[in-house]
């Protein structure tokens, strides 16, 4: 088992639509939390820290249960511009690597 | 200011040959990690050194991958006697302090390795 886990899309939206994507982790000493951008043959970019209370930035809200141990984006009225794959990363306390989930796949259409 | 460099930007190897990829992180990032990326997959953890100790290497697929950061700065991926399913994009990534667990990754624009 991966120990990030996300949901596999691809998700093709309309412009203006919500879409959600959620990620799980296994590590329970998980400490740090993003989300990460990745276009089509570029290097992955950070999109958002993700923080215990919740955090938004414009039309991007993340969110984290660590209970649960998941992560979730919401992305409001979508744009074109946000046609890209998502990658939730999760960062370790005890090694302090970082681990990528596989990815979601987002195609926002006209 | 200077980001991520790697180099080369694309390398065709013949089954068989050693490479090297070069990673430059930026001036005074602690933290350094190699990541192998299929198409159509997320990063694979590969390794991370903090300054010039290889703290974890656990992600390196066989004993052919081997990486260094002699100096705690530039890092290099040797890769010995590459197998096809070694073709992959080689990210290379830093990061600015060692304690610091909300510290985000700062990529290079990766090595993309085909082996024929």
């Amino acid at each position: 088992r991966k120990e990030v886990e996300q949901d596999p899309g691809p998700f093709n939206v309309p412009e203006g639509a919500t879409v959600a994507f959620n990620c799980t982790y296994s590590n329970s000493a998980s400490q740090s939390f993003f989300w990460y951008r990745q276009d089509c043959r570029k290097e992955p970019k950070l999109l958002m820290s993700v923080y215990s209370s919740g955090n938004e930035d414009g039309r991007f809200t993340a969110q984290l249960n660590r209970a649960s141990q998941y992560i979730s984006l919401l992305i409001r009225d979508s744009k074109l511009s946000d046609s890209a794959t998502y990658l939730c990363v999760v960062r370790s306390y005890n090694n302090n690597d970082m681990r990528f989930g596989a990815g979601t796949r987002l195609t926002v259409k006209p | 200011g200077a980001g991520v460099s790697q180099s080369p930007r694309y390398k065709v190897a013949k089954r068989g040959q050693d490479v090297a990829l070069r990673c430059d992180p930026i001036s005074g990032h602690v933290s350094l990690f190699w990541y192998q990326q299929a198409l159509g997959q997320g990063p694979e953890f590969l390794t991370y050194f903090q300054n010039e100790a290889q703290l974890d290497k656990s992600g390196l697929p066989s004993d052919r991958f081997f990486a260094e950061r002699p100096e705690g700065s530039v890092s290099t991926l040797k890769i010995q006697r590459t197998q096809q399913e070694d073709s992959a994009v080689y990210l290379c990534a830093s990061s600015p302090l060692q304690s610091s667990y909300n510290s985000p990754l700062h990529f290079g624009n990766g090595t993309r390795l085909t082996v024929t």
